[in-house]
């Protein structure tokens, strides 16, 4: 089983509407990130969390909001969602891994989001 | 202001040959580290290979290498014998213990021809 799943994988709505994207763990990590991914543009984040009672905006989160429900969950919702929010999107999660790794981050499989 | 540069859009190799994706970076926070992902067309992202900025020596992970280059800050990323799998995205990014976040390039993509 995957470490990191997200769901919905694909998704098409129209704009207006509210729609939740949702994450969870399973590699026992506290901190948390939403990312979206446009072409050319690379991973720009959006939220991050270090535990459940920390929430922080990353450098595009106008449009968005962000639940952590549980060590484990992380929900990122689009209020009234636009067409310039089609993008894919990823949940990552990381914890500092003294030796080799410093502080990686796993990313899930991604959700491809488009606005009509 | 930090940031992660990749230079190179694209890139072609042959198989069974090495190949070097460019990356640069700029910060002023002395405890940092370097990560490479990539990105196949399915889309997920696959952690490849960390260097910490106080580690010796440079880090290696099967066929890929990182050479770094502290003073010119610079990580960039090495496939040896490349193989047709290797076509991808390749992202670049790096953490500073400053500022607990993750800054991404915008990426490389590798065709690795027959």
């Amino acid at each position: 089983d995957a470490d990191v799943t997200q769901t919905p994988r694909n998704r098409i709505t129209k704009t207006g509407k509210r729609i939740m994207l949702e994450c969870s763990q399973t590699k026992g990590h506290d901190r948390m990130y939403w990312y979206r991914q446009d072409p050319g543009l690379g991973l720009r984040l959006i939220y991050y969390s270090f535990d459940v009672k920390d929430i922080n905006k990353g450098e595009i989160s106008d449009g968005y909001s962000v639940s952590r429900q549980a060590q484990a969950k992380f929900s990122l919702s689009l209020e009234s969602a636009i067409p310039n929010q089609t993008a894919l999107y990823f949940c990552a999660t990381s914890d500092l891994e003294r030796g080799t790794k410093g502080e990686t981050q796993y990313f899930g499989p991604g959700t491809r989001l488009l606005v009509l | 202001a930090q940031k992660i540069t990749q230079t190179q859009p694209g890139m072609f190799v042959q198989e069974k040959e090495a190949v070097t994706l460019d990356c640069t970076y700029d910060t002023s926070d002395p405890s940092y580290g370097l990560f490479w992902y990539k990105q196949p067309s399915s889309g997920e992202m696959i952690f490849l290979i960390y260097q910490g900025s106080y580690d010796q020596q440079n880090a290696t992970e099967g066929r890929y290498s990182l050479n770094f280059q502290k003073a010119r800050k610079s990580a960039n990323l090495v496939i040896s014998a490349s193989q047709l799998g290797d076509s991808a995205m390749y992202f670049c990014a790096f953490f500073t213990s400053g500022t607990y976040k993750y800054i991404f390039g915008t990426g490389t993509r590798l065709k690795v021809l027959a």
